[in-house]
């Protein structure tokens, strides 16, 4: 069985650019969620989606968006980067989404605003 | 609200001695707590989690964790460090409901494994 796939893997933008990450979940899952880790700030959650629709969502401001699709493939959006945006973004999935659920992470794609 | 508090920033041992990597965390109701661990160029992985059925809790690769209500306490340890052991270790908690895995993390532990 697959596991959780970001694409791509690295990405290199500019300040003012937009860019969208992608996710695929593991098979059979409908929860997706997404996180940034960055060394200042650590891990911090962005949002969750589950059968297309946003059930949580941190606090990013609303350059940040996402969304998720009826195959539960899921994409986030960063509109106007700015230089702080540079962060390691993880997307996790899982069957249902519920509290105590294990989640599987994808390796992650590294985003570098110059 | 919950949070977690990851005591060490950096923890080393030597192959083969004991490893202690502490969490403490706050949390108005019985929490979900979770260790999780990224090796370098890896994403995240499950090592074990408690959701009040015991209070030790036997993960993966040996690693096990105590959950301490009296101290708000969620310690891992592991008889015997490997060389492979050495990645950064996340204590995670999550909200009580609704949480939907909003998973709350500490700022991690890396752990060094030396020969």
């Amino acid at each position: 069985k697959a596991g959780v796939t970001q694409t791509p893997r690295y990405l290199i933008k500019t300040r003012g650019q937009q860019v969208t990450l992608s996710c695929s979940p593991i098979s059979g899952h409908r929860s997706v969620s997404w996180y940034q880790q960055t060394p200042g700030q650590g891990l911090q959650f962005l949002f969750e989606y589950f059968s297309e629709t946003q059930r949580n969502k941190g606090n990013f401001p609303g350059r940040f968006s996402g969304r998720q699709f009826s195959n539960s493939r899921s994409e986030m959006n960063v509109s106007t980067l700015e230089l702080g945006d540079s962060a390691l973004y993880l997307c996790a999935s899982s069957p249902a989404g519920a509290t105590n659920e294990k989640l599987f992470f994808g390796s992650g794609t590294q985003l570098s605003v110059l | 609200a919950q949070s977690v508090t990851q005591l060490d920033s950096h923890v080393s041992v030597s192959e083969g001695t004991p490893v202690l990597l502490r969490c403490n965390y706050s949390s108005s109701y019985s929490p979900s707590l979770f260790w999780y661990v990224q090796h370098p160029n890896k994403g995240l992985q499950l090592l074990l989690k408690y959701t009040s059925a015991a209070t030790l809790v036997k993960g993966i690769n040996g690693f096990e964790a105590e959950f301490k209500k009296s101290e708000t306490s969620f310690h891992l340890t592991k008889p015997s460090a490997h060389m492979s052991d050495a990645a950064e270790y996340f204590c995670v908690v999550t909200p009580f409901s609704g949480g939907y895995n909003k998973l709350i993390f500490g700022a991690g532990t890396r752990l060094a494994v030396h020969p």
